[in-house]
């Protein structure tokens, strides 16, 4: 399979606890995208990497979340002191870089937070 | 602030019908412009995607129709079939012509009656 994959696929955690998601991308794809999608609506923006620089930070990243993509392969997603407000889809996607490019998303992973 | 508003809601269409899906856009910057198919549990999956320098894109059954002037676009699904039935979401982005930071509608549920 050479879509994106998302680790894991479904995580229930008590309010206040750490979490950790990752994704990993298209092979080729320099750009890396996290979105939140909560139930009823879009996927809403969070984060994308070109490579291994994170490039831009939506206003819905609070402090508590944070975005790592170390070698500019895989990424992880981690939010801290989790609140219930955070229980939702966490997407990840992939594109090339440059103008003809398409983003392509992974499963995603449903966070509840209990 | 909403950015893309997209409409309807929810429909229904008969198989084989036509079924017609609008989205409007503010910001004159966005210059990308996908629509995505989401299943339950799923992550969504590019469809079809358009860019301002042509008024129409078809593939398949599947026709974006874009209005510059208007800042709208619009999926037509011909020939629908049950299979098609999933949400829909249209999406615009503004990083000359790529996939970085998309916006998203809201979705629409599309639901074919065989």
């Amino acid at each position: 399979d050479t879509g994106v994959s998302q680790d894991p696929r479904h995580k229930i955690t008590k309010r206040g606890q750490n979490v950790t998601f990752r994704c990993d991308p298209i092979s080729e794809h320099n750009r890396l995208y996290w979105y939140r999608q909560t139930l009823g609506q879009g996927p809403e923006f969070l984060t994308y990497f070109q490579n291994e620089a994170q490039l831009e930070k939506s206003r819905l990243l609070s402090d508590r979340f944070s975005a790592e993509r170390p070698k500019g392969s895989f990424s992880t997603l981690e939010i801290q002191r989790t609140e219930q407000g955070d229980s939702a889809m966490y997407l990840c996607a992939s594109s090339l870089m440059g103008m003809n490019t398409e983003a392509f998303f992974g499963q995603g992973t449903r966070l509840t937070v209990v | 602030q909403q950015q893309v508003k997209q409409s309807p809601q929810s429909l229904i269409v008969q198989k084989g019908g036509i079924s017609i899906i609008n989205c409007a856009y503010e910001n004159t910057a966005f210059d990308y412009f996908p629509w995505y198919q989401q299943f339950p549990g799923k992550g969504p999956a590019l469809l079809i995607a358009i860019r301002p320098d042509v008024s129409e894109k078809k593939e398949g059954r599947f026709t974006i129709s874009f209005n510059k002037s208007a800042k709208q676009f619009s999926l037509h699904i011909m020939d629908s079939q049950p299979g098609d039935s999933a949400t829909y979401f249209c999406a615009a982005s503004g990083s000359r012509g790529g996939a970085d930071g998309l916006t998203f509608g809201k979705g629409t549920h599309l639901i074919i009656q065989p």
